[in-house]
């Protein structure tokens, strides 16, 4: 089982607020990294999958970089709003067919 | 958008019971899983399935546990003696390479009683 690390745990932001988060992985057996954003209730919904050290992804007001020689990713929300309150996912895929989970970051956004 | 569809969305069984836990993977993918999550824990992977075989499964996916794709549409998981530690959220994912994204199902929550 590899250890896939996610901080902070929970994050409170007021509205208009940029943030960001972390995700730790072993750089060893890397095939690629992925972000998904939860909400409650509903089911996880995939936000980037990253695989070249140096990537970086962009998707309206999200955006993901990724160092595969250190082993972290990071998610950044310009402008926080309510609706990106979720929980964010980061998940590191080997060269197997699975993904091993961090615990993810609880995001608040308060208006 | 298409979308994964599980069913039920909760099921409560006895300690012993068999359960089938269903699901419906956007039918143009070619990779389906099972992940679940126990509650505070993180979601661990429980079975990937390729070309109509398991590809892959972990540590949890013990002699209780199969899943089954009996109709070309339908991916069922199925656990045939349930214990209290299986009670978790369990979540269908299916996607249509192995690079991509997953899309994951809004999961059935299992409660084992």
């Amino acid at each position: 089982i590899l250890n896939v690390e996610q901080s902070p745990q929970s994050l409170h932001v007021q509205e208009g607020d940029s943030t960001n988060f972390t995700c730790s992985f072993p750089s060893s057996n890397f095939y690629a990294l992925h972000w998904y954003r939860w909400e409650t209730a509903k089911s996880p919904e995939a936000l980037f999958v990253m695989t070249l050290n140096g990537d970086e992804k962009k998707k309206g007001r999200i955006s993901a970089t990724l160092n595969t020689k250190e082993g972290y990713s990071y998610l950044y929300i310009k402008g926080s709003q309510p609706e990106d309150s979720a929980t964010y996912l980061c998940a590191l895929q080997t060269g197997a067919n699975n993904l091993f989970f961090g615990t993810g970051t609880r995001l608040t956004v308060i208006p | 958008e298409p979308e994964v569809t599980q069913t039920p969305s909760h099921q409560v069984t006895q300690m012993g019971q068999e359960v089938i836990l269903r699901c419906v993977p956007i039918s143009n993918h070619l990779y389906f899983y099972w992940y679940r999550q126990i509650l505070g824990q993180k979601v661990e992977f429980l079975v990937s399935f390729y070309n109509n075989e398991i590809s892959e499964k972990s540590e949890i996916f013990d002699d209780q546990f199969s899943v089954e794709r009996p109709d070309g549409s339908n991916f069922t998981l199925k656990i045939r003696s349930t214990k209290l530690e299986d009670s978790a959220m369990y979540f269908c994912a299916s996607s249509d390479d192995r690079v991509g994204g997953y899309t994951f199902g809004s999961g059935t929550r299992l409660t084992v009683v």
